[in-house]
């Protein structure tokens, strides 16, 4: 078993759709990563949070670090949010196998 | 250029080549990291370096070497790979190591070994 795990591992959604994507570790960590990564392999950082809620544009990612669990929510989706979301540990440097999103128009 | 380069962004090599890859990054940081992205597995952090120190070797294969002439500069030398070894390999940067600050990544080089 992974120490982070993703969820769900595949996603597709009508655009404007509300999507939700899980990350749950078994570790201690002090700050989880989301990270984006398109197609071509070029990852981008998304967020970096250790407490609460943050928000970017249509991204918002909350963390509970006591039940050790982490959300991605991306509203009114887009085709161009199409990619694979990754969340981990950026202090333990340990990752999640990722969740691949495609959104169709 | 800014952010974190990586050369070449393909590479097909033989199981006897030698090859390296190479990253920079110009964002000032002081820990570079080289991480191993294969199909349907997590990234798998392969080398940490801070300040141009090893720090970490995560159990990594002697066919790999690194090599960080500078906290700009980071090198993955490659010699007698197995086709296993095929992968997408990402180098990525950070103010310090370990420290949980924000990692930025390079665009990857995908490595094909016959």
């Amino acid at each position: 078993k992974n120490e982070v795990e993703q969820s769900p591992q595949n996603l597709t959604a009508q655009e404007g759709e509300f999507i939700t994507i899980n990350c749950s570790y078994s570790v201690g960590i002090s700050a989880l990563h989301w990270l984006q990564q398109h197609p071509g392999g070029g990852i981008v950082s998304l967020f970096m949070l250790s407490s609460g809620k943050k928000k970017h544009g249509r991204l918002i990612a909350t963390i509970n670090i006591q039940e050790k669990h982490s959300s991605l929510h991306i509203t009114a989706s887009h085709p161009r949010d199409s990619a694979v979301y990754i969340c981990g540990s950026s202090d333990k440097l340990i990752f999640g196998t990722g969740t691949r999103l495609q959104v169709f128009p | 250029e800014t952010g974190v380069t990586q050369t070449p962004r393909h590479l097909v090599m033989g199981m006897t080549n030698k090859k390296s890859l190479k990253c920079e990054q110009h964002l000032g940081h002081n820990a570079m990291y080289w991480y191993k992205q294969s199909a349907k597995k997590p990234l798998e952090l392969m080398f940490v370096y801070n300040f141009k120190e090893q720090t970490e070797n995560n159990s990594v294969p002697s066919r790999f070497s690194p090599e960080c002439p500078n906290s700009s500069h980071l090198f993955l030398h490659l010699h007698t790979l197995q086709p296993e070894d095929s992968a997408l390999y990402l180098c990525a940067s950070s103010q310090a190591a370990r420290e949980g600050g924000e990692q930025f990544f390079g665009p990857g080089t995908r490595l094909t070994v016959l």
